[in-house]
């Protein structure tokens, strides 16, 4: 099971700001980067944020990641209807030597 | 292009095996390290393995370790994946992905399109 909790849905209208939580602990988020994937509706994921807020070539600038503690957020500002997916947070976690994906959250552009 | 192409999914009965294959293109396979995680119908991402660059090191999630084998053949550009003892909780979608770094491991950057896996009688 997910040992990163997210909200399960999340949701704007074109223009706004959206913030989905990841919250984690010490073996986890706490110690290690995190990174952030989208999932468009039936493909594979894609990198959206790695190393907390570094976003990788061709990803827009509407998208920011910050890290506090035991906990993440990803930003989506300017909301747009392509941004309709579902998000991960994801982290390595010392105590299980493995990686840890979050429950996820769909957002919707109203 | 970098590319990965998974294979060798199908319908298979409960207690049977099955291997998967991702072939990897457009990249120095050798120098980096790689993952599978699956996805069940309807349900999030779940990490399910990682090996590193040379094959040296391998880790598992609890719910595959002992079942399922992480492997790799850097002159053949592929990665494998020998799922034991199948169940049908093992029913998904099952994605390689690259890891950035070859070791200590860092994120997934690169992800193939899947294969799909059912495990059914």
């Amino acid at each position: 099971q997910s040992v990163l909790t997210q909200p399960p849905s999340a949701s704007g209208t074109p223009g706004q700001r959206v913030t989905i939580s990841c919250s984690g602990s010490s073996s986890n988020i706490g110690s290690n980067y995190v990174c952030w994937y989208q999932q468009l509706p039936g493909t594979a994921p894609k990198l959206l944020i790695y190393r907390n807020n570094q976003r990788p070539s061709g990803v827009p600038d509407r998208f920011s990641g910050s890290k506090s503690g035991t906990s993440a957020s990803l930003a989506i500002s300017g909301l747009r209807s392509e941004d309709e997916a579902d998000y991960y947070c994801a982290a390595w976690d010392d105590s299980l030597s493995g990686f840890v994906f979050g429950t996820g959250t769909k957002v919707t552009v109203l | 292009q970098v590319q990965l192409v998974e294979s060798g999914g199908g319908v298979v009965q409960p207690g049977r095996s099955l291997r998967l294959s991702c072939a990897a293109s457009g990249f120095t396979f050798s120098s980096y390290a790689m993952h599978w995680v699956r996805q069940a119908p309807g349900k999030g991402l779940e990490w399910v393995a990682i090996i590193s660059y040379d094959g040296s090191n391998q880790f598992y999630a609890d719910s595959v370790r002992g079942r399922f084998t992480i492997s790799r053949d850097n002159s053949k550009n592929t990665l494998y994946f020998q799922m034991n003892s199948l169940r049908a909780d093992d029913t998904a979608i099952y994605y390689c992905a690259r890891d950035r770094s070859g070791w200590p491991f860092d994120y997934m950057d690169v992800w193939g399109k899947g294969t799909t896996v059912t495990v059914s009688s």
